[in-house]
């Protein structure tokens, strides 16, 4: 059974960075093939794919965010991180991470998701 | 970056009818690397189709997916009162891009 789940602050402050982890079960990220990635909805708006990382390190980001994010993974915990720098208002949103097999089905299993908010 | 445009952005209909929801892109999709979502408020997104025609696990028989190069249809033959939500398009071919989504509602 495949879980995940994020973990972060819920406030962060104009031009802080946001550090959000996500933990999963059910597979693991030596395995070839398997990504987790990152999306985002601000309130009432449409989803935003943010980055990616596979099992083999290769790593991929939105083209309008790329300066601003970054992901790793640690194998031996589970764990996915990204990194936004300089957050602002606009950044308010629910982060989900999600599981994916590289041109495959599309990002199959999801967290519930965590609200950021950024304000001062 | 592919963009894609889905349309109509609402969509009225009443139980029992069907339901035809298009998602545009600006550029092919290679190998149908298709996928649509389904989202419930207070939910995560579930996926419902990926490969542009392939129903993921669990998914009724009701939504069907079709399409190649840049336009795929949703379709849900017969709707049930669970089906009113947001549905998403997304490739994930080159990129990972969302649509802007189809609200569908209760007429």
């Amino acid at each position: 059974q495949i879980t995940l789940k994020e973990s972060g602050p819920t406030l962060v402050k104009p031009t802080q960075t946001l550090t959000l982890t996500c933990t999963f079960s059910g597979f693991s990220l030596s395995t070839s093939g398997v990504g987790v990635g990152w999306i985002r909805q601000p309130p009432g708006k449409a989803l935003e794919w943010l980055a990616l990382i596979y099992w083999d390190d290769d790593k991929r980001y939105s083209p309008s965010l790329k300066s601003r994010l970054t992901i790793t993974k640690d194998t031996s915990k589970n764990q996915v991180v990204l990194t936004m720098t300089n957050m602002d208002p606009v950044d308010t949103a629910t982060y989900y991470c999600a599981h994916i097999i590289y041109l495959g089905r599309g990002f199959d299993y999801w967290g519930q998701g965590t609200l950021v908010t950024v304000s001062s | 970056e592919i963009v894609l445009t889905q349309s109509p952005g609402t969509l009225s209909l009443s139980p029992g009818e069907r339901a035809t929801l298009s998602c545009r892109a600006s550029q092919s999709v290679s190998s149908s690397y298709l996928a649509w979502y389904q989202q419930k408020p207070g939910q995560a997104p579930r996926l419902l189709i990926y490969g542009a025609s392939s129903r993921a696990t669990g998914i009724p028989d009701r939504f069907s997916g079709s399409g190649s190069g840049t336009d795929f249809t949703l379709t849900i033959s017969r709707l049930e009162p669970e089906d009113f939500a947001v549905y998403y398009c997304q490739q994930y071919g080159s990129s990972y891009t969302f649509g802007q989504g189809t609200r569908l509602e209760i007429k």
